[in-house]
């Protein structure tokens, strides 16, 4: 059974803070990890994703991935209100991705 | 581009009943998926479809079928309804075959089993 692991929080951060989302995995043969972004009732998005040991950065967000330690991490900076949202860990290694229940990150003014 | 487009946004069925879920990919997109989303959980997943070819199926029970058509849209069939298969249905389209490729989520479509 594969497991992803996310603490479901919530995560609350003042605005322009580091948010640091965390999500461990079962799977030692995982080669895909992503990170979706789910505002309440709406569908998930797809804001990065992350194949190779180290890190990755896109504008206000940086995935981390750590193969040996089977964990994924998402940093977000200078977290805004409107970074409110839920977070899903998903792993793959095939073609069906596993998530994670998701963490709630709640950035107050 | 458009992206991965769902139909019905909401629906609402009697126990017992039928439904019939549609999706179409993004286009230039073989491969669709679906997922039930449940409140307070990740999405879980139901089937995969490549080329017209079922690829995965999770752990849902026989009620649950689906079908992708030669334009690589798809179909999720749910009979016998259940109160507890209330729940947000997610269809995801990926660009490629391999096992490294991004899914992209539609907008869901909610159902009410009542």
């Amino acid at each position: 059974q594969k497991e992803v692991e996310q603490n479901s929080g919530p995560l609350s951060v003042p605005e322009g803070a580091i948010a640091s989302l965390n999500c461990t995995y079962s799977d030692r043969g995982s080669q895909s990890f992503f990170w979706y972004r789910q505002y309440s009732g709406k569908s998930p998005e797809l804001i990065m994703f992350i194949y190779s040991n180290g890190d990755k950065e896109d504008g206000r967000f940086t995935a981390q991935l750590n193969k040996a330690s089977q964990y994924v991490s998402l940093l977000i900076r200078d977290s805004q209100p409107s970074d409110s949202a839920t977070y899903l860990c998903a792993v793959g290694g095939s073609y069906i991705p596993t998530f994670g229940r998701g963490t709630s990150l709640i950035v107050h003014p | 581009d458009a992206g991965v487009t769902q139909s019905p946004t909401h629906l609402i069925k009697t126990r017992g009943q039928h439904v019939t879920l549609r999706c179409s990919p993004i286009s230039g997109h073989k491969s669709v998926s679906w997922y039930q989303q449940v409140l307070g959980q990740g999405p879980q997943f139901i089937f995969q479809y490549y080329e017209k070819e079922e690829r995965g199926r999770g752990n849902f029970p026989d009620r649950f079928s689906a079908r992708q058509f030669p334009n690589y849209s798809s179909e999720l069939n749910v009979n016998a309804l259940l109160l507890g298969d209330s729940a947000l249905y997610l269809c995801a389209s990926t660009g490629g075959g391999g096992s490294l490729y991004e899914q992209y989520f539609g907008p869901g479509t909610r159902l009410t089993v009542t």
